[in-house]
């Protein structure tokens, strides 16, 4: 069930320039909202997360922001950097997480 | 490290085989989850345990796999009859009850190839 999508399985950014990945979903139920970066070979890394009663969380470099109406929720990357380079999954929490199939993101020198 | 471990990194075997694999999760973590990955896909939930019982079971987990925490501690994943279409990447991940946000914490999986 494709309660999570990412419609955007790529994306290349010039370093410092703004990185912006989006991500839409189905179920209104839906409590947190996470976004998750995952090197190679490793498992996906918490990178931030936005209640559903939020419209805009940051941490750092790092902005999520979420609209509800349109059940859309983006991440913000500002500036971007070539160690940002990575899959980057959306998650969607109502007891059981659920994830998009990612967006590459690719951070050029 | 305290980290999720898993345990093999990487399997190889012939269609028809068992396959276990095991989950480490982090120490004070009551909740464990397994996921299933295939190329271009995320995550996809398979099993979640608070403590040693398994509450939930995705319709994605057949006869053919079962999922074990006997003592609330580390978990096993069983493939009995490994099938081609059983090649992923199988995540472990745990979480404590009462995070505000839900966060997972993830092992670095086991490769999964059936041949």
């Amino acid at each position: 069930d494709q309660q999570v999508k990412q419609n955007s399985p790529s994306l290349s950014v010039q370093e410092g320039r703004i990185s912006i990945l989006n991500c839409d979903y189905t179920n209104s139920m839906f409590d947190y909202f996470l976004w998750y970066k995952k090197y190679p070979a490793e498992g996906p890394t918490f990178l931030i997360s936005i209640s559903s009663i939020k419209d805009k969380n940051e941490d750092g470099r790092f902005t999520v922001f979420l609209n509800k109406s349109a059940k859309h929720l983006s991440l913000h990357i500002v500036p971007s950097q070539p160690g940002d380079s990575a899959v980057y999954f959306c998650a969607a929490s109502d007891l059981r997480m659920r994830f998009g199939a990612g967006t590459r993101l690719t951070v050029k020198p | 490290d305290t980290g999720v471990s898993q345990d093999p990194r990487h399997k190889i075997t012939k269609r028809g085989q068992n396959v276990t694999f095991r989950c480490d999760p982090i120490s004070e973590h009551n909740r464990l989850y397994w996921y299933r990955q295939t190329l271009g896909q995320g995550p996809e939930f398979l099993t979640y345990f608070q403590n040693e019982a398994q509450l939930e079971k995705s319709r994605l987990l057949s006869d053919r796999f079962s999922a074990e925490r006997p003592k609330g501690s580390f978990s096993t994943l069983e493939i009995q009859r490994t099938e081609q279409g059983d090649s992923a990447m199988y995540l472990c991940a745990s979480s404590a009850e009462g995070f505000t946000d839900e966060k997972l914490f993830f092992g670095s999986g086991t490769q999964l190839s059936v041949l």
